[in-house]
């Protein structure tokens, strides 16, 4: 089954203490990227990734990292967490570049609940 | 820059009636793709359609039909005799065909669907 897996899904952790977020997808795509979801303003893009070794800023990237060491993986690092990070973080991926190809919609992983006290 | 505003933030309406989700995008590219997905209470984003710049065909599926007009630069979900199961945020989405692989998401818009 075609499919992007997060984990974890939900996460309480303290101001500062660094965390990772995994993502992972089994349809070969080229192309990954994390989202945030709040209230009121949408998803918004933090980083993406297109292809193995290549990550760029999205709209949102400040108080994060990526890596895309492998095709199948891009992790989401918070390196010292702060409040404001708490949100809905959302995984997706992609296999083409022309958006208008067949199945080439942003497949998304479960989403994880991040809460920075 | 691109933007998407879905100007409903709340929906709620009785079970069988029709609703519409409004979306308007802005864009300065000439090619680009609408998409509208489904978040049920369960979080997931649940992809329903995309539609490209230059096919303005509306589209039904089931009880689901998209209007798309270029003329308005707007991207409307429609819904006919809704049903609880429908209650859900709707997203619609833009991205263009150049450059990041960008979604610009609108605000949501959150459907309740009553018994």
């Amino acid at each position: 089954e075609a499919q992007v897996t997060q984990n974890p899904r939900y996460l309480i952790t303290v101001t500062g203490k660094k965390l990772t977020v995994t993502c992972s997808q089994n349809m070969n795509h080229e192309y990954m990227s994390w989202y945030r979801q709040d209230p009121g303003l949408g998803l918004r893009q933090i980083y993406y990734s297109m292809n193995v070794e290549v990550t760029d800023k999205g709209d949102v990237p400040e108080g994060y990292k990526v890596s895309r060491k492998e095709k199948r993986n891009f992790p989401l690092i918070l390196e010292s967490p702060s409040p404001n990070q708490t949100s809905l973080y959302f995984c997706a991926s992609s296999s083409e570049s022309d958006p208008g190809a067949p199945d080439t919609e942003a497949f998304f992983g479960q989403g994880t609940r991040l809460t920075v006290v | 820059a691109q933007k998407v505003t879905q100007a409903q933030t709340e929906i709620s309406v009785v079970e069988k009636e029709d609703v519409t989700l409004d979306c308007v995008y802005e864009t300065r590219d000439t090619t680009y793709y609408l998409f509208w997905y489904k978040q049920p209470p369960s979080g997931e984003l649940v992809f329903l359609i995309r539609r490209n710049s230059f096919d303005e065909q509306n589209e039904i599926s089931g009880r689901y039909s998209w209007n798309f007009q270029k003329s308005t630069s707007s991207f409307n979900f429609t819904i006919t005799a809704s049903q609880v199961v429908d209650s859900a945020v709707y997203f619609c989405a833009l991205r263009v065909s150049q450059g990041a692989q960008k979604l610009v998401f609108g605000q949501g818009t959150r459907l309740t669907i009553n018994p």
